[in-house]
């Protein structure tokens, strides 16, 4: 049981480069995220999925899009990145937990560094 | 909106101290609560969680107390060791609704911990 993989560990990128980051988990979960993890802002949550097909913005989506066409995997694409967009990317999984906490699992992070 | 506010850091004792973290939270609803830790270069994995009023999560020596008058989820461990260096954040959950919120969490912004030995 892998839990959750990230594709790649690490990443640098020239101004208005594109690129694609992929989440997988062999957990059955429903629902993935992606974060950004930057200095003293915690984490911030970019999109979401509830379900394979189905996708959401969450708090910083700009700059950003995402794709859930099959329910173990969640991408994240850059189709023109920015300096702005420099920071470590987690994906993170989790149940559908209509009555009880909702815990989530996390990836070991994406360090991207835009030139 | 919902938010949630931690101590700042960094926080750094010698091993064997008391730890305590604070954490209040800002929430319409009635949320979850939970401590999440991130070891150097690694992803968040959760330490502990309550989900209702006067619950106590606890792992690994640590705990916390749902308090729900004094909207708080302190973080305390009686006798740190080196092994807890790491970044702690604490969360919370909405109770997740097809009619709005999807029960995604919200984080402090962390506190980041050394222990000396």
């Amino acid at each position: 049981n892998a839990g959750v993989t990230q594709t790649p560990k690490f990443r640098v990128l020239k101004t208005g480069q594109s690129m694609t980051l992929l989440c997988a988990q062999d957990m059955n979960h429903e629902y993935m995220y992606w974060y950004r993890q930057d200095p003293g802002m915690g984490l911030r949550l970019i999109h979401y999925s509830v379900g394979e097909g189905t996708t959401a913005k969450g708090e910083v989506p700009d700059g950003y899009n995402v794709s859930r066409l099959k329910k173990q995997n969640f991408l994240l694409g850059l189709e023109s990145a920015a300096p702005s967009q420099t920071s470590v990317y987690f994906c993170a999984s989790s149940l559908i937990t209509a009555l009880v906490s909702n815990e989530q699992f996390f990836g070991p992070g994406t360090r991207l560094t835009v030139l | 909106g919902d938010s949630v506010t931690q101590m700042e850091g960094p926080v750094t004792l010698s091993e064997e101290a008391f730890l305590t973290i604070n954490c209040t939270y800002t929430a319409t609803g009635y949320p979850s609560l939970f401590w999440y830790v991130q070891y150097p270069g690694e992803g968040l994995q959760l330490l502990l969680k309550a989900t209702k009023a006067d619950d106590k999560g606890s792992n690994k020596g640590f705990e916390a107390t749902y308090r729900k008058e004094t909207t708080s989820f302190h973080l305390e461990k009686g006798s740190v060791q080196v092994s807890d260096s790491a970044v702690y954040f604490c969360a919370l959950s909405d109770q997740p609704n097809y009619g709005g919120s999807q029960g995604n969490l919200i984080f402090g912004k962390g506190t980041k911990l050394s222990v000396k030995p």
